[in-house]
């Protein structure tokens, strides 16, 4: 059962580049890093995946060491509506199909 | 494109009526789809998965004679909490995906269903 590892809280200033790390030293080879971003009383939003090395999107980077024991979320020039819980997870296969095991998140409090 | 829907947003009933959630992948098939619980302040708990046409599987822990999971089509699941009582009273979230096969799959989710029992 793959398990990750993230702060528990992060503060940061509106238009500060925000980078969370997520440890998970139990990868398995096939298993997939997805980040999520959950708004209160909201269902998670998707940010962004990948496997290894880098991956950039609209919103984000996601950076991936050669191990893979660890990623990293960049998101670059937050804004207070940045302010939510974002969720580090890797997949399990269980009953035929990957589920995803939410961990703890990073709550990020974006400062004006 | 991916979008699922929840219906209703949420919901307030006596203890001891049952209450029907409905998820909906609104622009895909969903092969699978998932159903969490989150308490308040607290991180998604997964209850079981589920298969278009079959069973589906509960986690530990979770009473699937309470909780009724029904996968009827490609596009629709349904959550049914029988028999509700106040430590039933949650957040129910489910989320779809189009296949069954790979992490790689990403989770899209619904909104939410907030549950609260009297």
């Amino acid at each position: 059962l793959a398990k990750t590892t993230q702060p528990i809280s992060m503060d940061s200033y509106e238009g500060q580049e925000v980078n969370i790390t997520c440890s998970h030293n139990n990868i398995a080879t096939n298993d997939y890093i997805t980040w999520y971003q959950q708004f209160p009383s909201q269902g998670p939003r998707f940010i962004i995946q990948g496997y290894k090395t880098k991956v950039t999107n609209e919103v984000a980077s996601l950076f991936i060491p050669a191990d893979r024991k660890s990623s990293t979320l960049s998101l670059p020039r937050v804004s207070l509506s940045d302010t939510a819980v974002y969720y580090c997870l890797v997949g399990d296969s269980g009953a035929g199909s990957y589920q995803l095991t939410f961990g703890k998140g990073t709550k990020l409090s974006v400062i004006p | 494109g991916a979008v699922v829907s929840q219906h209703p947003s949420r919901v307030i009933c006596k203890s001891g009526t049952s209450v029907k959630i409905e998820c909906r992948s609104l622009d895909f098939q969903a092969t699978t789809m998932f159903w969490y619980r989150q308490f308040p302040k607290k991180s998604l708990m997964l209850m079981a998965t589920s298969n278009e046409g079959s069973k589906a599987t509960y986690e530990q822990g979770v009473e699937k004679d309470k909780f009724l999971i029904n996968h009827a089509s490609l596009t629709l699941s349904t959550l049914t909490v029988t028999s509700a009582h106040p430590e039933d009273s949650s957040f129910y979230i489910c989320s779809a995906t189009r296949t069954s096969g790979s992490s790689a799959d990403t989770q899209y989710f619904g909104p939410g269903t907030r549950l609260t029992v009297l």
